[in-house]
């Protein structure tokens, strides 16, 4: 149990579905992330948010449209996905505000959300 | 070209030997290099964090060595076991901005009985 929760864990969705992910994080961090992670690829960032301002887009299509109504809770709301956007969707959330990689910026990542598009 | 790039891609070892998984990294000016376990279907845990000035760092029957000066860093397995099978990822963070990370595509270890 990292703090981070993420639901669903399995999510098979059709091209034309709308559908969301939802993350928790109960550590009191300021940050939050969404990271995409595609089998034998290196995680990708998609997007950032310090006290629940949007601080970077990793030039992530209009597809994936994050909202984050609170420091704590995290979504991404999936429309019109593609095959390709089939993959381990990850959030994550760290105590410093947008410093990332600062040593004493240890970050936490949730169980992952299994995302399957037919 | 990956700026972290983690070697071997997979490996399978014996239960109870040793192990050892390499990372090679071109991030600059360099701030600080972690190790990530990844059990499958899992999110990624922490290990390990490195900085300029650390040579070693152990956590349990893990162990990582950094030379920042050749950019190569280590985990050493030791005893492993089988829940010791998992993907461990290489995180480097670039000292400058907002400290981005960059990601290795992870070793693949296998350990069986």
């Amino acid at each position: 149990e990292t703090g981070v929760t993420q639901t669903p864990r399995h999510l098979v969705m059709g091209m034309t579905n709308k559908k969301s992910l939802k993350c928790e994080q109960h550590l009191g961090h300021n940050a939050m992330y969404w990271y995409k992670q595609s089998a034998k690829k290196p995680l990708e960032l998609m997007f950032v948010y310090n006290f629940k301002e949007q601080t970077e887009n990793n030039s992530v299509p209009s597809r994936f449209s994050p909202e984050c109504p609170n420091s704590s809770h995290l979504f991404l709301h999936l429309h019109t996905l593609q095959p390709e956007d089939s993959a381990l969707y990850l959030c994550a959330s760290s105590q410093a505000a947008g410093i990332q990689g600062a040593s004493g910026n240890t970050i936490y990542f949730g169980e992952g959300s299994w995302l399957t598009v037919v | 070209k990956n700026q972290v790039e983690q070697s071997p891609q997979s490996l399978i070892i014996l239960e109870g030997k040793n192990c050892t998984l390499q990372c090679n990294y071109t991030v600059s000016p360099f701030s600080n290099l972690r190790w990530y376990k990844q059990d499958t279907g899992r999110g990624p845990v922490s290990l390990t964090i490195m900085t300029f000035s650390e040579n070693t760092k152990s956590n349990g029957r893990y162990t990582a060595t950094l030379d920042a000066d050749t950019k190569q860093s280590s985990l050493h397995i030791t005893a492993s076991q089988l829940s010791d099978s998992a993907s461990y990822i290489c995180v480097v963070s670039q000292y400058y901005g907002n400290n981005r990370l960059a990601f290795g595509k992870g070793n693949q270890v296998v350990v069986i009985p």
